[in-house]
């Protein structure tokens, strides 16, 4: 069965880096982008960017361009999401979730468990 | 920006029909999905293409799509569908989520 298993939680100072890792298995890693998508506590989902892995090509929100980096490793079926200079309204569960490459409507039919990233001083 | 507009909570006796709606301009075309998430669970696709259901959702679920409102509906609710619901589309390559649904089963 399709899964993505995120890494585990992280606790950040200010200014620093984060990096979260989402890793695929049950079927083709190059077929479907893997999205990020974010939730700080009580709040709703807010969408980071999208990643394909099989061209490495992304495309990421405005409110973040310049701030994060999303890449992949596909000899393990893992995607990355780089989040710089953090601040602590950062603090959120980060979630990846898969969409079908290339196509829409575009939904996201599996979701990583999420990784919850503290930043704090 | 496009926006996606949901009300912040609806509530429902359980047995009875809950519409939940998602309003945007001209959502109808844009072939919106919902989502479902109970606390400290990653969300659950239930609808998508509008109102296509993927495997394993029961058949209380459904959407539809009209001009420019997307509405998920769900016949005789029960205790186990209490949850946040949020509507998401994709606009000018970039997928935008309404603001949450807080579905109340009382």
């Amino acid at each position: 069965q399709v899964q993505l298993v995120q890494s585990g939680a992280e606790v950040k100072k200010p200014g620093a880096s984060v990096k979260v890792s989402c890793k695929a298995s049950g079927d083709t890693f190059t077929s479907f982008d893997i999205n990020w998508v974010r939730q700080a506590t009580g709040q709703g989902l807010e969408w980071m960017g999208w990643m394909n892995p099989d061209s490495g090509n992304t495309g990421y929100s405005q409110k973040f361009q310049g701030r994060v980096t999303m890449t992949r490793n596909t000899s393990i079926s893992t995607a990355y999401m780089e989040l710089s200079s953090l601040r602590s309204d950062d603090t959120a569960v980060y979630f990846c979730a898969r969409a079908r490459a290339g196509t829409l409507p575009y939904y996201f039919d599996y979701w990583g468990q999420g990784t919850l990233v503290t930043v704090s001083s | 920006s496009y926006e996606l507009t949901q009300p912040p909570s609806v509530s429902v006796s359980p047995g009875q029909t809950a519409s939940i709606t998602c309003s945007g301009d001209n959502l109808g075309d844009k072939y919106a999905c919902w989502y479902q998430q109970k606390p400290g669970q990653s969300p659950l696709l239930v609808i998508y293409h509008g109102r296509k259901r993927p495997s394993g959702i029961p058949e209380r679920f459904s959407g539809s799509n009209s001009g420019n409102t997307a509405t998920l509906t769900i016949s005789g609710t029960q205790a186990m569908d209490e949850a946040d619901y949020y509507c998401q589309a994709w606009d000018s390559s970039t997928v935008i989520f309404g603001g949450g649904t807080k579905l109340t089963v009382l």
